[in-house]
């Protein structure tokens, strides 16, 4: 079946560091890609999304590239700020069976 | 907007006890909702979606006469743990979605902050 495999955390970085988050996944077909962002306390927020093969979504200055060679959509933001910290998912969904498929969750602290 | 509530944030109940896990969508009609498990630090698991006014539709190994879910209005929709028992605790997470840009598409889901369930 379709799965999500992202990196574990927690990732901890310095405010203005350089932040990338991997995602990896498993599926037939041409799924769409997404992030999503949990701030403590909150549900789920979608981060950005990109619906097929070398589309980049970008969102809050954050970026991830649809690679369909690798099957990666990693995450990166160039400078992070305290206000990044926060749980990040990675998601696929496939429009056969109506239902997104997460990975795992990394979550990020940023210390000033 | 697109705000979606859950209450109650956390419950704490005995063995055997069932326990009511409501889902609301406060700016807007949700014509699906879907509820979610997180177990620690693994992925959202998808247990089921429901449209408003029929049944729900459960994933492969989730028992329908355990977790009952009711999605009586476009607005409401209720998780029902029945005789919960310690391996039930977990953290659940509803979404809800407007379905307006039709089937085949994806249609935005907007997540509720989540409960935690800890049976004793």
């Amino acid at each position: 079946g379709d799965s999500v495999t992202q990196m574990e955390g927690p990732v901890t970085l310095s405010e203005e560091a350089f932040l990338t988050i991997n995602c990896t996944y498993t599926a037939t077909g041409y799924p769409s890609l997404f992030w999503y962002v949990q701030y403590p306390g909150e549900g789920l927020q979608l981060l950005l999304k990109a619906t097929k093969a070398d589309d980049k979504g970008s969102n809050k200055g954050f970026e991830a590239t649809y690679r369909k060679e690798t099957t990666s959509f990693h995450l990166e933001k160039g400078s992070v700020q305290v206000s990044d910290s926060a749980v990040y998912f990675c998601a696929l969904f496939k429009a056969a069976g109506n239902k997104l498929t997460f990975g795992g969750g990394t979550r990020v602290l940023v210390k000033p | 907007g697109a705000v979606v509530s859950q209450h109650p944030s956390r419950v704490i109940c005995k063995s055997g006890t069932s326990v009511k896990i409501e889902c609301r969508s406060l700016d807007f009609q949700a014509t699906t909702m879907f509820w979610y498990r997180q177990f620690p630090k693994k992925s959202l698991m998808l247990m089921a979606t429901s449209n408003e006014g029929s049944k729900a539709t459960y994933e492969q190994g989730v028992e329908k006469d355990k977790f009952l879910i009711n999605h009586a209005s476009l607005t409401l929709s209720t998780l029902t743990v029945t005789s919960a028992h310690p391996e039930d605790s977990s953290f659940y997470i509803c979404s809800a979605g407007t379905g307006l840009a039709g089937p085949g598409a994806y249609n935005e889901q907007f997540f509720g902050p989540g409960t935690r369930l800890t049976v004793l």
